[in-house]
C-alpha cells in the first residue's frame, strides 16, 4: 500500500541553524500539507500546497518557514534560524483532493525536530 | 475562534469492552468531521469522515456519529482490542479552507 515517507526520522540542530525536512507524498496525490505537534499538545496545521503554490497557511507559518516541491516527488519544509520552540514532531500529509472535500489525508510517520 | 474539544482526556477499559469518545466543536462554517487514530510516535490514521448531511459512519468496529445541530460527535469502539490503545483525535474542517482543526485527543488504554 502506498504511503507517505519522511526523512530524517529525527533531526537535532542548534538554535539559529536552518533545517530542511523532507517528505515524499503518495505518487498520485496532488495536495500536500505540513503539520506540527509539540510534545504533549495537539496537532497544528501549518500549510497546504497545491499546483506549486501555497493554498493556505496558519499564523504559525511565518517568514521563518517555507515549502517547496523541488522535483516531481519531494515536498520540503525549510525552517530558517530555528528557535527552541520549534522543537516538535513535524508531519507531512498528502491527499488526492483538497480536504474541503471528503478526501482522506494520509500522514507520514513524522520527523522529530529537536532544537538545542 | 474555531475550537475542537474532546472528552474524556484519557480512558482505561478492559479488552472486549465497548467505549464511547466525545467531541464538541465550534468550527464554522462546517465542512466535515474526521476521527483519526494516532499511535504513539506515529502519524494520524483516518478512521471516518462525515459531512454535514451524514449522521453516522462505520469502519469495522468503529462507529462515528454526528449531530450538526448541537455540533457534537462521538466515536464508539465495539469489542475493544489491545491494539486499539492509542490517541483518538477529532478533526473538523471548515468550508473556507484547507486547514484541519484538531482536538487534543482522547488517550485510550485497553488492558487485558
Amino acid at each position: 500500500e502506498p504511503e507517505v515517507t519522511q526523512t530524517p526520522s529525527h533531526q537535532v540542530t542548534q538554535m539559529g541553524q536552518e533545517v530542511i525536512l523532507r517528505c515524499v507524498p503518495i505518487s498520485n496525490h496532488l495536495y500536500f500539507y505540513w503539520y506540527r505537534q509539540i510534545l504533549g499538545q495537539k496537532v497544528e496545521f501549518l500549510v497546504s500546497f497545491y499546483n506549486n503554490e501555497i493554498s493556505e497557511k496558519s499564523e504559525i507559518f511565518d517568514d521563518q518557514f517555507s515549502v517547496e516541491r523541488p522535483d516531481g516527488s519531494n515536498f520540503t519544509l525549510k525552517i530558517r534560524s530555528t528557535k527552541l520552540e520549534d522543537s516538535a514532531m513535524y508531519f507531512c500529509a498528502s491527499s488526492e483532493a483538497p480536504q474541503g472535500a471528503t478526501d482522506t489525508q494520509y500522514f507520514g510517520p513524522g520527523t522529530r525536530l529537536t532544537v538545542l | 475562534k474555531n475550537q475542537v474539544e474532546q472528552s474524556p482526556q484519557s480512558l482505561i477499559i478492559l479488552e472486549g469492552k465497548n467505549c464511547t469518545l466525545q467531541c464538541n466543536y465550534t468550527v464554522s462554517p462546517f465542512s466535515n468531521l474526521r476521527w483519526y487514530k494516532q499511535d504513539t510516535g506515529r502519524g494520524p490514521v483516518s478512521l471516518t469522515i462525515m459531512t454535514f448531511s451524514e449522521n453516522t459512519k462505520s469502519n469495522g468496529r468503529y462507529t462515528a456519529t454526528l449531530d450538526a445541530d448541537t455540533k457534537q460527535s462521538s466515536l464508539h469502539i465495539t469489542a475493544s482490542q489491545l491494539s486499539d490503545s492509542a490517541s483518538y483525535i477529532c478533526v473538523v474542517s471548515a468550508n473556507s479552507g484547507y486547514a484541519l482543526n484538531f482536538g487534543k485527543g482522547t488517550s485510550l488504554l485497553v488492558t487485558p
